[in-house]
């Protein structure tokens, strides 16, 4: 039971930006936003998460609507080696959830063009 | 970050041959460790929960008998695969999380299993 809806597939050209829009208009007051990546034949890799406020580390920015129902992952300058699936899950933190699995949607796939 | 191995990265056996794939947590303890499966073209499907010291927990529609999970120590899960099949051909990954924290959980690189 996916709790986010993300476009199948994007394109974007390499040193531009890349805007990867999730939708989780369902997602309650204590739940994250998390996002992670799957580059091919390779394990799922931790990239951001928050609850509203933007957030920004070494790898993506994270962009939270106000009322929380949509977020866009903001990869300042893609680069050929950002092509992979990404993920956008919903979910409470470690702190709430315990010891409990990731469940994956289909994500994104992002294919960087040179 | 914490750095969770998987062994072998890629496997090609004869069907009805058992394979062991092995899941260590290299710089941490974790008491439960999870397995996904991933077909295609697909996205990640938890198989099971592992747990030490314990039964490990199946997803609906998982097979236990057919995979069997070990989880012996606070570093190190198995998955084997018994009397492997054409359509157990699949990438199979496993992850975990540092005990008793609140840390992200960890991915191993996978490993592809292709049944003949």
């Amino acid at each position: 039971d996916a709790k986010t809806t993300q476009p199948t597939s994007m394109d974007c050209a390499e040193g531009r930006a890349a805007n990867l829009p999730c939708n989780h208009s369902t997602i309650s007051g204590n739940e994250y936003v998390y996002w992670y990546r799957q580059i091919h034949s390779q394990g799922p890799q931790y990239i951001i998460h928050g609850l509203k406020n933007n957030e920004t580390n070494e790898m993506a920015s994270l962009i939270i609507t106000e009322d929380r129902k949509s977020s866009t992952l903001i990869l300042p300058h893609a680069t050929l080696r950002d092509t992979a699936v990404y993920y956008c899950i919903v979910r409470l933190p470690e702190s709430y959830s315990g010891n409990t699995p990731l469940v994956f949607g289909k994500g994104t796939r992002l294919s960087v063009i040179a | 970050g914490a750095v969770v191995s998987q062994h072998p990265s890629r496997v090609i056996c004869k069907s009805g041959t058992s394979v062991k794939i092995e899941c260590r947590s290299l710089d941490f303890q974790a008491t439960t460790m999870f397995w996904y499966r991933q077909f295609p073209k697909q996205s990640l499907m938890l198989m099971a929960t592992s747990n030490e010291g314990s039964k490990a927990t199946y997803e609906q529609g998982v097979e236990k008998d057919k995979f069997l999970i070990n989880h012996a120590s606070l570093t190190l899960s198995t998955l084997t695969v018994t009397s492997a099949h054409p359509e157990d051909s699949s990438f199979y990954i496993c992850s975990a999380r540092r005990i008793a924290t609140n840390e992200k959980l960890f991915f191993g690189s996978g490993t592809q299993l292709s049944v003949l």
